[in-house]
C-alpha cells in the first residue's frame, strides 16, 4: 500500500486565488512528520511546511498552510493568494520510524500550474 | 540556498562506466540522505548515512554503494551504469527544526544522463 498518495498528478489555479493540494498519509507509527516540497523547474527541492503529528495547531509559513486532520489521515497544502512563481511540482513527505533512522517518504507529486 | 552542497550538477557518461557523486551537508548536519528522481517520478530514498555509518538503506541497487567520511562530506558511486540509471540525484541533510523536529534540506542535485 502506498505510504503517501497524492491524487492529483495536476492543478491548475488562477492567479491570485488560493489552492489545495491534497495529500494522504498511512503509518502506524503514533509520531511522525509530515512536509510539503516544491520543485521548480529548475529542479531543486525547497522545503515549504512541517506538520508534526502532536501538534495541535494547523502549521502555517506565510501564504502556505498545511490542512492537518489526524483521524482522516490526510495533510493537504493549501497555498492562498497564488503567484506565477508558485508554478511548480508539489511533493508531500512524511517521516517516520525511530530518531537515528528516520525514513523519509514521498509521494509522486503535484504538478500546479498558476494562471495569469 | 540550502546550504547543502553537491557537484557535479550534470554528469554525462555511457553505459558501462562508474561515477561519483558528491555532497556536503549543511554545517552541523551529522545526517546525509541520497535519493534517485527519475523523470516525471517521485523522489526514491536510496541510502542514509550518520556520522560516518550507515543507518537505512532503501531501493539501493546492488551496483550503487555509498560512504560518509569523517568530515562527513557523502559520496555516492554508481558503477556498471545503464540508460535507466540516467536521473537526478538528490542529496539531503537532516536538520533539527525549532520545535525540535528532524527535516531535511537537499542540495541542488546531480543530473546523471547515461548513454
Amino acid at each position: 500500500a502506498q505510504k503517501i498518495t497524492q491524487t492529483q498528478p495536476g492543478m491548475f489555479v488562477q492567479e491570485k486565488e488560493a489552492v489545495t493540494l491534497d495529500c494522504t498519509y498511512d503509518t502506524s507509527d503514533q509520531s511522525y512528520g509530515l512536509f510539503w516540497y516544491k520543485q521548480p523547474s529548475s529542479g531543486e527541492m525547497i522545503f515549504l511546511i512541517y506538520q508534526g503529528s502532536y501538534d495541535e495547531q494547523n502549521a502555517t509559513e506565510g501564504r502556505y498552510s498545511l490542512n492537518f486532520q489526524k483521524a482522516r489521515k490526510s495533510a493537504n497544502l493549501v497555498i492562498s493568494a497564488s503567484q506565477l512563481g508558485d508554478s511548480a511540482m508539489y511533493f508531500c513527505a512524511m517521516r517516520e520510524g525511530p530518531s537515528g533512522t528516520y525514513k523519509y517518504i514521498f509521494g509522486t507529486g503535484t504538478r500546479l500550474k498558476v494562471l495569469a | 540556498d540550502s546550504g547543502v552542497t553537491q557537484t557535479p550538477k550534470h554528469l554525462i557518461t555511457a553505459t558501462g562506466q562508474r561515477v561519483t557523486l558528491r555532497c556536503s551537508p549543511r554545517s552541523g548536519d551529522l545526517s546525509v540522505y541520497w535519493y534517485q528522481q527519475s523523470l516525471d517520478q517521485g523522489l526514491q530514498f536510496l541510502i542514509q548515512y550518520y556520522n560516518g555509518e550507515e543507518r537505512a538503506k532503501g531501493n539501493i541497487l546492488e551496483r550503487f554503494s555509498a560512504q560518509q567520511f569523517p568530515d562527513l562530506h557523502s559520496e555516492l558511486n554508481l558503477s556498471s551504469l545503464e540508460l535507466g540509471d540516467s536521473a537526478l540525484y538528490f542529496c539531503a541533510s537532516s536538520a533539527r527544526l525549532a520545535g525540535g523536529q528532524d527535516t531535511q534540506y537537499f542540495g541542488p542535485g546531480t543530473r546523471l544522463t547515461v548513454l
